[in-house]
């Protein structure tokens, strides 16, 4: 069975521009989240989806949102890139998504904003 | 909202040598695991572990949820453990917070 899937791997963006980021979930898994992670540090939450309504919410401004479809993939959309969004953008996938199952993450898209 | 602590920040260990690491959080959870992160940003899941003690291998862990804490144990350990180890809570609102992760480095 395949893993969670994300795309793009490597991108380069420009300031000002805007970027979407797709996943894949496991196959079975209802619930995605995604993740913010900057050099060094360790994964921030940005946003919870399960069954295609957002459960929960990071403390990023309103320039990134996200979204889930009915089969479940996820896009996450980041407007007005800063250089400060460079970052490795990790999406996760759950059963449920309650907090009472093991979360598996895909490999990640690396932005570099420049 | 919840803060995760782990410690320590970083670690050099002989290969076979064993080695404790430790995670701190300050409120109720529903969720605690554990994973490892490799040079290539990939983060594999550990340990699904909100209470109780599990182990798989040459990795063990514990956590004692009424006092805050979990604890990963890793025995004779290898150069292929070496990376990062991250602890994650995941709270009653389902928020779930990273700490800053213990450097592991196993030298041969």
């Amino acid at each position: 069975d395949a893993g969670v899937t994300q795309s793009p791997t490597h991108l380069i963006k420009t300031r000002g521009q805007h970027v979407t980021l797709r996943c894949s979930p496991i196959s079975g898994h209802k619930s995605v989240s995604w993740y913010q992670q900057v050099l060094g540090q360790g994964p921030q939450f940005i946003f919870q989806y399960y069954e295609k309504e957002e459960r929960g919410r990071g403390n990023f401004p309103d320039r990134f949102s996200a979204r889930q479809f009915p089969n479940y993939s996820s896009e996450l959309n980041v407007n007005a890139l800063l250089l400060g969004d460079s970052a490795l953008y990790l999406c996760a996938s759950s059963l449920a998504g309650e907090g009472l199952d093991t979360i598996y993450f895909g490999e990640g898209s690396w932005l570099t904003v420049v | 909202g919840i803060q995760v602590e782990q410690s320590p920040p970083d670690l050099i260990l002989q290969e076979g040598a064993n080695s404790t690491l430790r995670c701190n959080f300050s409120d109720s959870v529903n969720n605690l695991q554990w994973f490892h992160q490799n040079p290539w940003g990939q983060l594999i899941n550990l340990f699904y572990i909100p209470s109780g003690t599990k182990q798989n291998g040459r990795l063990s862990a514990t956590t004692v949820a009424t006092e805050r804490y979990s604890l990963l144990y890793i025995s004779s350990s290898q150069t292929t453990d070496s990376g990062v180890y991250f602890c994650a809570a995941e709270t009653l609102d389902n928020d779930m917070r990273f700490g800053a992760g213990t450097r592991l480095t196993v030298k041969p």
